[in-house]
């Protein structure tokens, strides 16, 4: 399947202050997701990502594609304790095998 | 309400013995997915069912098996082959077309004795 890079693997903010999470990949990308993952829940889709250099905004949430669609990232403005949790990017394989690839997640924690 | 019905939630079992975890979806998606989750790793695919009656080898489907009789139905079976089963498992599924978002279950957490 496509392998993406996801980095960090940890981060530690101050409440207030902001976070973002990195992904990788060598190849080109059709499109990327992004999940949320609370402590002991499961994944929540947050958002896909298509277009070469598309930027998109939840809220204090930001997403970016790159515009060699091979990178992307989650930026956090702000962050408050309810953002406690792992981030996963996520990468459709090519071709008809349609499988979701996940990275290695960054796990978030917000000190208050 | 519609979604995504994993069961049992917590799960132990004794080295030998198979395991069968339930997964139940109302969304009438088509394609449907089983991942493994450890500890602060990422999650990695173990089989996925595009259709009815046709299923997939992920990336560690070694000492899993799975069926897709009913397209609301996509049970994984952990059987003694599996060498570290203890782990939790995420069933997810996922309208028709490639670019849609997995809806996951709960999560079943399995653990080997």
């Amino acid at each position: 399947g496509q392998q993406v890079m996801q980095i960090p693997q940890y981060q530690h903010v101050q409440e207030g202050e902001d976070f973002t999470t990195y992904c990788n990949s060598s190849t080109t990308l059709s499109n990327i997701q992004w999940y949320k993952q609370r402590p002991g829940g499961h994944p929540v889709f947050l958002i896909q990502l298509v277009k070469s250099g598309e930027v998109k905004k939840q809220k204090r949430l930001t997403f970016q594609f790159g515009e060699a669609k091979k990178n992307s990232s989650l930026h956090i403005t702000a962050t408050q304790t309810t953002d406690v949790g792992t981030y996963f990017c996520a990468v459709i394989s090519s071709g008809s095998a349609r499988q979701l690839t996940f990275g290695s997640g960054t796990q978030l924690t917000v000190l208050p | 309400d519609g979604g995504i019905t994993q069961s049992p939630k917590y799960l132990f079992r004794k080295e030998g013995q198979n395991v069968t975890l339930s997964c139940e979806q109302n969304l009438n998606h088509d394609a449907m997915y089983w991942y493994r989750q450890d500890p602060g790793q990422g999650l990695r695919l173990i089989y996925y069912s595009q259709i009815v009656n046709d299923f997939q080898k992920g990336d560690i489907a070694e000492g899993y098996s799975v069926s897709r009789e009913k397209k609301e139905s996509f049970p994984l079976t952990v059987t003694s082959a599996q060498k570290n089963p203890t782990a939790f498992y995420l069933c997810a599924s996922k309208s028709h077309g490639h670019t849609g978002e997995l809806f996951f279950g709960e999560g079943s957490r399995l653990t080997v004795l």
